[in-house]
C-alpha cells in the first residue's frame, strides 16, 4: 500500500519561500499510471488544489492561485516537491501531499503538514 | 475557477439519509463524469469516498452514494451513524485538465 508523507519547515517568513517534500513509499513513482498532487486547507476554507506534476516533470498548476507555484520531481528518491516564492499570511495552510490517477481522484494522501507564514 | 457550491451544512439523525449537493459549471462537473467525494475529520488526511461520480473504493460502505445531473453532482448518505459527522468535500476534473473543490459541507448528525 503506497503511503506519502510530507515533510518542511512548519514556519516561513513573509516574503521567503516556501519549500516542501512528499516523499513516496510503498510503490514506484516513477510510472505513467498516477499524477502526484499538492492540496492545501488554509484555516476556516476548503480544500485548494495546487497543482500536479507526472514522472516526466511535466506540471499543471490551478491558474487561480495569486503566485504560480514550482513543482519538481525526483524519481532516484521517490519523490516530489512543492515550491512558493515570496509567501503571504494568506499562505498559511496545512498541506497535503496526494496520488491522483487520469482524474480527480485522490486515492492516497499524506497526513498533511502545517506551515505557518509569520510576519 | 471557481470552487464548486456546496451548502455550509446539512444535518440529520442516525438511521437517516442526507444528500449533499455540489454544483459546478459546463466547464467542470458538466463536461466530464469525473467527480470526487472526500470525507474528512478534523486533525485527519481527507478519505476518498466516491470517484468517478458513483463509483466507491475499496473498503467503503455501500451507504454512500454519488450521482450527477447536468451540472450538479450529489452525494447521498443512507442510514447516518454518528461517526459520518465530518466535513465533506467535492471535486470535479476541469476542462482545463484541472481539478476544482467544492466549499466544502459539514454533515451533523444530531
Amino acid at each position: 500500500q503506497v503511503q506519502l508523507e510530507e515533510s518542511g519547515p512548519g514556519l516561513v517568513k513573509a516574503s521567503q519561500t516556501l519549500s516542501l517534500s512528499c516523499t513516496v513509499s510503498g510503490g514506484s513513482i516513477d510510472t505513467t499510471a498516477y499524477f502526484w498532487n499538492w492540496i492545501r486547507q488554509r484555516p476556516g476554507r476548503g480544500l485548494e488544489w495546487i497543482g500536479n506534476i507526472l514522472y516526466s516533470g511535466e506540471t499543471l498548476y490551478n491558474p487561480s492561485l495569486k503566485s504560480l507555484p514550482t513543482m519538481s520531481i525526483d524519481t532516484s528518491k521517490n519523490q516530489f516537491s512543492l515550491m512558493l516564492n515570496s509567501v503571504t499570511a494568506a499562505d498559511t495552510a496545512v498541506y497535503y501531499c496526494a496520488r491522483s490517477d487520469y482524474g480527480v481522484s485522490f486515492d492516497s494522501w499524506g497526513q498533511g503538514l502545517l506551515v505557518i507564514v509569520s510576519s | 475557477q471557481s470552487a464548486l457550491t456546496q451548502p455550509a451544512s446539512v444535518s440529520g439523525s442516525p438511521g437517516q439519509s442526507i444528500t449533499i449537493s455540489c454544483t459546478g459549471t459546463n466547464s467542470d462537473i458538466g463536461f466530464y463524469n469525473f467527480v470526487s467525494w472526500y470525507q474528512c475529520h478534523p486533525g485527519k488526511a481527507p478519505k476518498l469516498i466516491i470517484y468517478d461520480v458513483s463509483s466507491r473504493p475499496s473498503g467503503i460502505s455501500n451507504r454512500f452514494s454519488g450521482s450527477k445531473s447536468g451540472n450538479t453532482a450529489s452525494l447521498t448518505i443512507s442510514g447516518l451513524h454518528p461517526d459520518d459527522e465530518a466535513h465533506y468535500y467535492c471535486c470535479s476534473y476541469t476542462m482545463s485538465s484541472t481539478a476544482v473543490f467544492g466549499g466544502g459541507t459539514q454533515l451533523t448528525v444530531l
